[in-house]
């Protein structure tokens, strides 16, 4: 078990161009959950994923995200036209839902600074 | 909507002392909390889980007890640590069985040697 991992780690952008972000949940996991963490702020959800399915989009995730998790396995979330304020910390945690305890594990984070 | 609330904002206490930090949630129909840790500029490593039908968990040094009825859980440390500091972060779900988390803003630790 080698933990959630995210890539990159660190992504500096102009603004205007497009990111894309990786996530590698926990192989058995089937939830996988993004969150943006900003300065002196806890976490606050994105969207999650039950396998390849996308449940849920929070309204914080304008029509400029997009995310993906293709044969419910790694995810993938795209930001288009980046903004200053998309400036954050995006974290990607998964858990495994059926087995009653839901426990979220957090990958590292990829620290996006828009210029 | 689940609202979740950190007391105090930081904390700096010597070395040796046992501490106790504070959450609270508004909606009380959750299955469990988890309890976190951030480093600075890292990501969440998970501390403790407190399922609903339990009222403690221990690991180590770490206490957490959850009162589902008042809306609220504590996190006692034993005998802090330089090693301690970081910011500890509590998070619930948003209700029963809708597992996306809600944090608070955290506590950050600050343990002087």
């Amino acid at each position: 078990d080698t933990g959630v991992s995210q890539d990159p780690r660190h992504k500096i952008t102009k603004r205007g161009q497009n990111v894309t972000f990786r996530c590698d949940p926990i192989s058995e996991h089937n939830r996988l959950y993004w969150y943006r963490q900003t300065l002196g702020q806890g976490p606050e959800f994105l969207t999650y994923f039950q396998n390849e399915a996308q449940l849920e989009k929070s309204r914080l995730l304008s029509d400029r995200f997009s995310a993906e998790r293709p044969k419910g396995s790694f995810s993938t979330l795209e930001i288009q036209r980046t903004e200053q304020g998309d400036s954050a910390m995006y974290l990607c945690a998964s858990s495994l839902i059926g087995q009653g305890e839901y426990e979220q594990y957090f990958g590292p984070g990829t620290r996006l600074t828009v210029t | 909507k689940q609202e979740v609330t950190q007391i105090p904002a930081a904390l700096s206490v010597p070395e040796g002392e046992n501490l106790v930090l504070n959450c609270s949630f508004t909606d009380s129909a959750i299955y469990n909390l988890q309890w976190f840790r951030q480093d600075p500029g890292k990501g969440l490593t998970s501390l403790l889980l407190i399922q609903s039908s339990q009222r403690e968990q221990t690991s180590g040094r770490l206490n957490a007890s959850l009162d589902k009825s008042s809306g609220r859980s504590t996190l006692y440390i034993a005998a802090s640590q330089p090693g301690d500091s970081a910011t500890y972060l509590c998070a619930a779900p948003r209700g029963v069985w809708n597992t996306p988390l809600v944090f608070g803003k955290g506590t950050r630790l600050s343990v002087i040697a």
